[in-house]
């Protein structure tokens, strides 16, 4: 049973445009989301947070929406460039309480960007 | 500041077999959480090490267990190994705190191989 679920395995963009990967979660408990980027060889890099207060938070060409009683959130990339080609990996953990150590994955996104 | 480390980078063993990984954390954390990764999967929480203590477990048996030494660095070791043991072993280690726990920052992996 996901918890987590990125339905979309892949991603090709071109330079410059935007890219939208999504992600959707099942755990009402789930109050804080994360996304990784991986590149091949490495762990898991931290990109970008938002906590279930808020439905947007920023970070350079990186945006985070949150939209809670969808249960749906989405990172945007703008504008895309070569060096964003990787794997995204959407993450949920609850805030506080049980579980709150525990990060849950989803399946992620390879993201390709064609110069 | 030194990142996460984790060691050996690939290992192959065969099936019964037991293997122990290690992991040495970022400097000032205290905390070390072990994750699996499948190919084509999403990281999967095994469990998790505050204060040489184990502080959560996912959904993986006995035979998955683990230390934390004082020095924050920890080991993984995984008994009577399988086939489906097969993946990238994942370390990540954090901060915790009153307030909870911090950014998870992960090492690059070990590749586990079982035949």
């Amino acid at each position: 049973d996901q918890q987590v679920k990125q339905n979309s395995p892949s991603l090709s963009v071109q330079e410059g445009r935007i890219s939208i990967l999504n992600c959707d979660y099942t755990n009402s408990m789930f109050d804080y989301f994360l996304w990784y980027k991986k590149y091949p060889a490495e762990g898991p890099t931290f990109l970008i947070s938002i906590s279930s207060i808020k439905d947007k938070n920023e970070d350079g060409r990186f945006t985070v929406f949150l939209n809670k009683s969808a249960k749906h959130l989405s990172l945007h990339i703008v504008p895309s460039q070569p060096g964003d080609s990787a794997v995204y990996f959407c993450a949920a953990q609850p805030q506080g309480g049980a579980g709150s150590y525990q990060l849950t994955f989803g399946k992620g996104t390879k993201l390709s960007v064609i110069p | 500041e030194t990142g996460v480390t984790q060691s050996p980078t690939h290992l192959i063993k065969t099936r019964g077999q037991q293997v122990t990984l290690r992991c040495s954390s970022q400097s000032g954390h205290n905390t070390v959480s072990w994750y699996q990764q499948a190919l084509g999967q999403g990281p999967q929480f095994i469990f998790q090490y505050y204060r040489e203590e184990e502080n959560g477990r996912g959904n993986f048996p006995p035979r998955f267990s683990g230390l934390q030494f004082p020095n924050y660095s920890s080991e993984l070791n995984v008994n009577a190994l399988e086939l489906d043991d097969s993946a990238l072993y994942l370390c990540a280690s954090s901060l915790k705190l009153a307030g909870g726990l911090g950014e998870q920052f992960f090492g690059p992996g070990t590749r586990l191989t079982v035949l």
